[in-house]
Formats: structure tokens, C-alpha cells, sequence
């Protein structure tokens, strides 16, 4: 079962425009979800976690229980931002493993 | 710490041949995983371990092996290499609780020709 969807695999916006990264998961008991991120030919890096409730490069994340979703945010995209982001979901009853979303490839054009 | 460490970073087989792939972490994390990442399908997971001397299957384990022997250490074996291995392989670690967050490697671009 598809635990974590990222719909878009590419997302282009300007520079200076707000940028949002859809993830949506499936998941039946209390979620820990992530987002990764990882520049050109590096490895994936922690971005943010929803337990921390912080601010990371200007990027916020918000868990949606509702709407079982946990979408990135940033006000104002930098050329920097420009990146894959992965979205990720562990929990119990993943026997704590971690299942990632399909990746949504940032481009902000200059 | 240098974190997770994998080795090599770049490899060229030739189909049927066999290798070992390390990764091993200084940061005495019970869990480690592999993952495999392909374009358009993100990381699946190959195998992982939840302490020494305990390993399973996770997605796509089919012509891979795994051993943890100590925490540390937990290599992938490619038993005979295929074409539709070509990938770009990253180990990662992490403590047991399902709040903590993974930790990755470099990756190793690995081709099978």
C-alpha cells in the first residue's frame, strides 16, 4: 500500500514566489513524518521533522491529521531551494521503518 | 563523527559479477538500512537491520544479501549482478525510536554493464 504520495515530480516557481511540496500519507496510527532533502549528486539530508514544529532554511511543515497531509511551505523560494525533496513516514506499525514518497524535483528559476 | 560512511562511491560491473558494497556507522545506531534510488520511483528499501546479528527483506530484495555482524558494519552483497541493478545505492542509520531521523551516506553510483 502506497504509504506516502508526493503527487508532483516537478515543480517549477520563481524566484522570490511562494513554493509549496504536496505530501500526503496513509497511515493508521500516529505518524512520524519527515522531510528530506537532497542536492545535486549529495546525500539526503534531514530538513525537517513534525515532532520539532521548526523552522529549517525558511521551510515549514505543517501535519494535517485531517487531511492526512504534511506539506512543505516557503514564503519565498531561493535559487539555493532548487533540489529533491522527499517526504517520509515511520511509525509503529511500520516496525519503525521508513517509507518515502516518490520525490517532487525543485527548480527555482532565477 | 563522520556519520555514514559508504564505500565505493562509483563501481562498474559487468554482468554476473559479484560485490560487496560497505557502509558502516560510528554513531552506535541500532538501525540501518539500504536503499535503492531510481529515477521516478524515489528510495525503496533493499534490506535493514534492527541490531547485530538481525537482518530482513524490505521492497525489493531480490539479489541482494545483508549480514550485520557488529553495529557498526552492514554490507550489501550483489550475488550476480544484473543490468536492472544499475542504481544509485544509499545506506542509512538511525537509533530504534520511530521519531529519529534517519541518517544517510554519500550513495554509491553503482552500473552494471
Amino acid at each position: 500500500a502506497q504509504r506516502v504520495t508526493q503527487p508532483e515530480k516537478l515543480l517549477s516557481v520563481f524566484k522570490g514566489a511562494p513554493v509549496e511540496l504536496k505530501c500526503n500519507y496513509s497511515y493508521s496510527g500516529s505518524p512520524e513524518l519527515f522531510w528530506y532533502v537532497q542536492y545535486s549528486r549529495q546525500r539526503l539530508q534531514l530538513l525537517l521533522r513534525h515532532i520539532s514544529r521548526e523552522s529549517i532554511k525558511g521551510f515549514t511543515a505543517d501535519l494535517n491529521k485531517g487531511e492526512t497531509s504534511f506539506h512543505l511551505k516557503k514564503p519565498f523560494a531561493q535559487e539555493e531551494d532548487s533540489a529533491m525533496y522527499y517526504c517520509a513516514l515511520s511509525g509503529r506499525d511500520t516496525g519503525n521503518q521508513f517509507y518515502f514518497g516518490t520525490g517532487t524535483s525543485l527548480t527555482v528559476i532565477p | 563523527n563522520a556519520g555514514v560512511t559508504q564505500t565505493p562511491k562509483f563501481q562498474v560491473l559487468k554482468t554476473g559479477q559479484s560485490m560487496t558494497l560497505q557502509c558502516a556507522q560510528d554513531m552506535n545506531h541500532e538501525y540501518m538500512s539500504w536503499y535503492r534510488q531510481d529515477p521516478g520511483m524515489g528510495l525503496r528499501l533493499i534490506h535493514y537491520s534492527v541490531g547485530a546479528g538481525i537482518t530482513d527483506q524490505g521492497e525489493v530484495p531480490n539479489g541482494y544479501n545483508v549480514s550485520r555482524s557488529t553495529t557498526e558494519d552492514f554490507p550489501l552483497r550483489l550475488l550476480s549482478a544484473a543490468p536492472s541493478q544499475t542504481s544509485v545505492y544509499f545506506c542509512a542509520s538511525r537509533h530504534k525510536y520511530s521519531n529519529q531521523p534517519q541518517h544517510f551516506g554519500d550513495g554509491t553510483r553503482l552500473s552494471i554493464l
